[in-house]
């Protein structure tokens, strides 16, 4: 049963440009959704993370913005780089207990110069 | 610091056979989560260990088994190899149960013939 939907599959963006990610959920018990990024040959790295208590956290260039009642959540890439070309997942789990995350299938990013 | 260090890098297996895989926390670590991430797909949660003892599992045949020692390093071990094994094994640590952060090392490539 996947728990949590990630599109699109692949996304192609020019330099500059805004990358949108979308992730939806199932599990109301989920209160923590990270999202990770992943270089080919490396495991995921943790990009940012957000908590249901808030509607949108920023970090630099990435933003999470959260809709609880919709049960989604998405990463917006602001002024995208050739070096934000990588996978990214999003995730969720109970924040008391992130060893246990559900993950999406990925989001394939490419920022053309 | 070091991060979360796996061994083997790459490993190639025929069907049926037994494979072991390893995993360093980081430092301080004491909470230690498998996954197992197809080509293509996000990972999927194996197993989580604390403090020696199994406190998790996903939904895995009992072919998968796993355990962590004194020292908070783990062990991964498969039998019975199947084509459908060959993955992205990653290991991630956090440091205790109740924590909503988790820190991947960079995967073991089990290829099986």
């Amino acid at each position: 049963q996947q728990q949590v939907k990630q599109s699109p599959q692949s996304l192609i963006v020019q330099k500059g440009g805004i990358s949108i990610i979308n992730c939806a959920y199932e599990n109301t018990a989920f209160d923590y959704f990270p999202w990770y990024q992943q270089f080919p040959g490396k495991g995921p790295a943790l990009l940012i993370a957000i908590r249901p208590d808030v509607s949108e956290k920023k970090e630099g260039r990435f933003t999470i913005s959260f809709n609880k009642s919709a049960k989604q959540f998405s990463l917006h890439i602001m002024d995208s780089q050739p070096g934000d070309s990588a996978t990214y997942f999003c995730a969720a789990s109970k924040s008391t207990n992130a060893g246990k995350s559900t993950f999406g299938d990925g989001t394939t990013l490419t920022v053309k110069p | 610091d070091a991060g979360v260090t796996q061994s083997p890098t790459h490993l190639i297996k025929t069907r049926g056979q037994h494979v072991t895989l390893r995993c360093s926390p980081i430092s301080g670590h004491k909470s230690v989560s498998w996954y197992q991430q197809v080509l293509g797909q996000g990972p999927q949660f194996i197993f989580q260990y604390y403090e020696k003892e199994e406190r998790g599992r996903g939904n895995f045949p009992d072919r998968f088994s796993a355990r962590q020692f004194p020292n908070y390093s783990s062990e991964l071990n498969v039998n019975a190899l199947l084509l459908g094994d060959s993955a992205l094994y990653l290991c991630a640590s956090s440091l205790g149960l109740l924590t909503d952060t988790q820190y991947f090392g960079p995967g073991t490539r089990l290829t099986v013939l």
